[in-house]
């Protein structure tokens, strides 16, 4: 099994460009989330997904849009990149029910 | 609104001088307390969860434990490879998914 995989590992973006960061795993997991990670802050979930075709807001969601059409993929789309975007974002996977999270590597995206 | 608080901030210690950890939290009820081990660069690795007062998990050097207001991770004759920031987090009862993270504690070891 290869997990939870996210590409690209690095990003750079100008103000106002549009991109999707990409989130998979193969452990057939209901359970989809996206973090954000900030220098002095701790994990923000920006949002998650209980399964095909729900999903919901978390913490900090405004400028992010997703969907979840499998169960094996939840991409995180950024709709006009500002610079306050600039950060580490993980996706994490687990089975409903279990607490065990499962965190991909992150994509690192710098929005100049 | 939930809280979660880590320290200290950063901690040095010589291999094999125990210490603890804190983690000090606010919450509507808790469902969960979990502790997260995160490498520089890599995603946070599940370390273990915690769900009422006076429970104890333990894995290999850790051993992690719960009160009413807060958590330690202990960290017994630590090694160099547990070097890491060591994240808590919180989730409440309720049915919310949105969990709470602490700020992590950055640990270092020296040989």
């Amino acid at each position: 099994n290869a997990g939870v995989t996210q590409t690209p590992k690095f990003q750079v973006l100008k103000t106002g460009q549009s991109m999707t960061l990409q989130c998979a795993q193969d452990m057939n997991h209901e359970y989809m989330s996206w973090y954000r990670q900030d220098p002095g802050m701790g994990l923000r979930l920006i949002h998650y997904s209980v399964g095909a075709g729900i999903t919901d807001q978390g913490e900090v969601p405004n400028g992010y849009n997703v969907s979840r059409s499998t169960t094996e993929d939840f991409p995180l789309r950024l709709l006009s990149a500002a610079p306050s975007q600039t950060s580490v974002y993980f996706c994490a996977s687990r089975e409903v029910g279990q607490e065990t999270q499962y965190f991909g590597p992150g994509t690192r995206l710098l929005v100049l | 609104e939930d809280q979660v608080t880590q320290s200290p901030e950063a901690l040095r210690l010589q291999e094999g001088e125990s210490s603890s950890l804190n983690c000090s939290y606010t919450v509507s009820g808790l469902r969960g307390l979990f502790w997260y081990r995160q490498d520089p660069g890599k995603g946070p690795e599940f370390l273990f969860t915690l769900y009422s007062a006076g429970e104890e998990k333990e894995k290999e050097r850790l051993k992690a434990t719960l009160t009413k207001k807060e958590s330690f991770l202990h960290i017994t004759a630590p090694k160099p490879e547990d070097s890491a920031t060591y994240l808590c987090a919180v989730q409440a009862s309720g049915g919310s998914y949105i969990p709470t993270f602490g700020r992590g504690t950055s640990l270092i070891v020296h040989p």
